[in-house]
């Protein structure tokens, strides 16, 4: 069974701080995406990393696959309250479809 | 709009009834699934149907549990004599093949 483990599971900061969320597992991926999910609605897509060693930036963001493409990680340089939710990994097996979730990181940015 | 649409939004029920959860994925999406969701948590994966091939049901917890889809299109998520470990939030996402999921709100089931 291929698992993912999300760490930290809760992480609350004041504005302007940076903060790393982490994804780690034993299995091998094809490919690994973050989502954002706000209560009540269903997980956004932020990025898909595909390649080993890649890493993606997205504004203030920053995405790493890892070079065995096991683990990733999620980098957010000086959060803002507009930050705040609820950021889960996914990484895809081969070619299938589905996706298999971490836990997710619940991420408050205080003002 | 043109997003993953589910119905209803949210649902009550008593235990021992039977549930039916409606998605309808994204015009021309061909791969659809459903996920489960606790609260603050991460997804379970319950269920794939990619085109006309045969789903993948390895998600499913139980047999109280089934899904299908009509015509390549809406979905039904159907849990039988339902539980109260059954309260969760079921999400929807469709997809073309092989490419990242667009999810729905997802339905909030709730068992009294």
């Amino acid at each position: 069974t291929q698992l993912l483990e999300q760490s930290p599971q809760f992480l609350s900061i004041q504005e302007g701080e940076n903060l790393t969320v982490y994804c780690n597992s034993s299995s091998v991926f094809s490919s690994l995406q973050w989502y954002r999910q706000e209560p009540g609605e269903g997980p956004v897509l932020l990025v898909t990393v595909v390649t080993g060693g890649e890493v993606k930036k997205l504004k203030r963001l920053t995405f790493q696959f890892g070079d065995a493409r096991k683990d990733s990680s999620l980098h957010i340089t000086a959060a803002q309250p507009g930050d705040t939710g609820l950021y889960l990994c996914a990484g895809r097996s081969g070619n299938t479809g589905k996706l298999i979730f971490g836990q997710g990181t619940t991420l408050q940015v205080k003002p | 709009g043109a997003g993953v649409s589910q119905s209803p939004s949210n649902k009550v029920t008593e235990k021992g009834k039977d549930v039916e959860l409606r998605c309808d994925p994204i015009s021309g999406h061909t791969a659809l699934y459903w996920y489960r969701q606790s609260l603050g948590q991460g997804l379970e994966f319950l269920i794939y149907f990619q085109g006309n091939s045969a789903p993948d049901k390895s998600g499913l917890p139980s047999d109280r549990f089934s899904a299908e889809r009509t015509g390549g299109s809406v979905s039904t998520l159907t849990i039988q004599r339902t539980q109260q470990e059954d309260s969760a939030v079921y999400l929807c996402a469709s997809s073309p093949h092989g490419q990242p999921q667009h999810f729905g709100d997802g339905t909030r089931l709730s068992i009294l």
